[in-house]
C-alpha cells in the first residue's frame, strides 16, 4: 500500500503544461520531510528528476519543476513533449514506516 | 563515474532460494545507504528496505520484513538481497539505489535484476 497518492493518469498536448499531484499525511511531507521525483520510461529503470521539493540534476531540462505545500507536492512539466511519455514517481520518508515510501506513480500521455 | 551493477537475471522454482548483488564502484560504498526497490510487472515502484554498509545498520519496510534479507560486504563494495523460499508473488524487477540518506533522493540506480518464479 502506497502511502503518498498520486492520480493515474494525467495527459496533455504537445506543448502544454501538465501538473502531478502527491498528497501524504502529517507523517511524511507534512512533516517536513523531503519530496523526489523520478521518470520512468518503459524498459529503463527510474531517472531523478527533482530533488528536495524544487531542485533539478545537472542535464534536466527546466521545463521540469516541483513544488511542496503542507501535505502534499506537486510536478509539473511545461511545453510537453513526446519523450516526455513516461511513468512519474515521487518519493518521501515516512516517520511512522521508518522508511522511504513511493508514490502510486502517475502515467503521463502526450495527446 | 558512479555506478551500481546488478547481476543477471534470474529464473528460479517456488520453494527456491536465491541472492542477488549489487555492486557499487566510482564513490566510497561504505559511505553511502543501499536501498532496495520492488517492481512487479506493471506495477509500481515499493521500497523493501536499507542497508548502510559502513556497519550493516538495515531497517525493513513493514511489508517485507521477514521476507527477505539485506545484507552487503563494503570489503567487495557490493549489497545483497536474498530469500530463502521463493513465491510465485516474487516474480518482478528489483533495483538497488544509492542514497545519501535515509530520506534522501537517490540520483544513482543499479540497472535492474529481473526474477522470474515459476514451475
Amino acid at each position: 500500500q502506497s502511502v503518498l497518492k498520486q492520480p493515474p493518469s494525467v495527459s496533455g498536448a504537445p506543448g502544454q503544461r501538465v501538473t502531478i499531484s502527491c498528497t501524504g499525511s502529517g507523517s511524511n511531507i507534512g512533516a517536513g520531510y523531503d519530496v523526489h521525483w523520478y521518470q520512468q520510461l518503459p524498459g529503463t529503470a527510474p531517472k531523478l528528476i527533482i530533488y528536495v521539493n524544487s531542485n533539478r540534476p545537472s542535464g534536466v531540462p527546466d521545463r521540469f519543476s516541483g513544488s511542496k505545500s503542507y501535505t502534499a507536492a506537486s510536478l509539473a512539466i511545461t511545453g510537453l513533449q513526446a519523450d516526455d511519455e513516461a511513468d512519474y514517481y515521487c518519493q518521501s520518508y515516512d516517520e511512522s514506516l521508518r522508511g522511504s515510501v513511493f508514490g502510486t506513480g502517475t502515467k503521463v500521455t502526450v495527446l | 563515474e558512479v555506478q551500481l551493477v546488478q547481476s543477471g537475471a534470474e529464473v528460479k522454482k517456488p520453494g527456491e532460494s536465491l541472492k542477488i548483488s549489487c555492486q557499487g564502484s566510482g564513490y566510497s560504498f561504505a559511505n553511502y545507504w543501499i536501498s532496495w526497490v520492488r517492481q512487479m510487472p506493471g506495477k509500481g515502484l515499493e521500497w523493501m528496505g536499507f542497508i548502510h554498509p559502513s556497519d550493516s545498520d538495515t531497517t525493513y519496510s513493514p511489508s517485507f520484513q521477514g521476507q527477505v534479507t539485506i545484507s552487503a560486504d563494503k570489503s567487495i563494495n557490493t549489497a545483497y538481497l536474498q530469500w530463502s523460499s521463493l513465491e510465485a508473488s516474487d516474480t518482478a524487477m528489483y533495483y538497488c539505489v544509492r542514497l545519501k540518506a535515509m530520506g534522501g533522493s537517490g540520483a544513482h540506480w543499479g540497472q535492474g535484476t529481473l526474477v522470474t518464479v515459476s514451475s
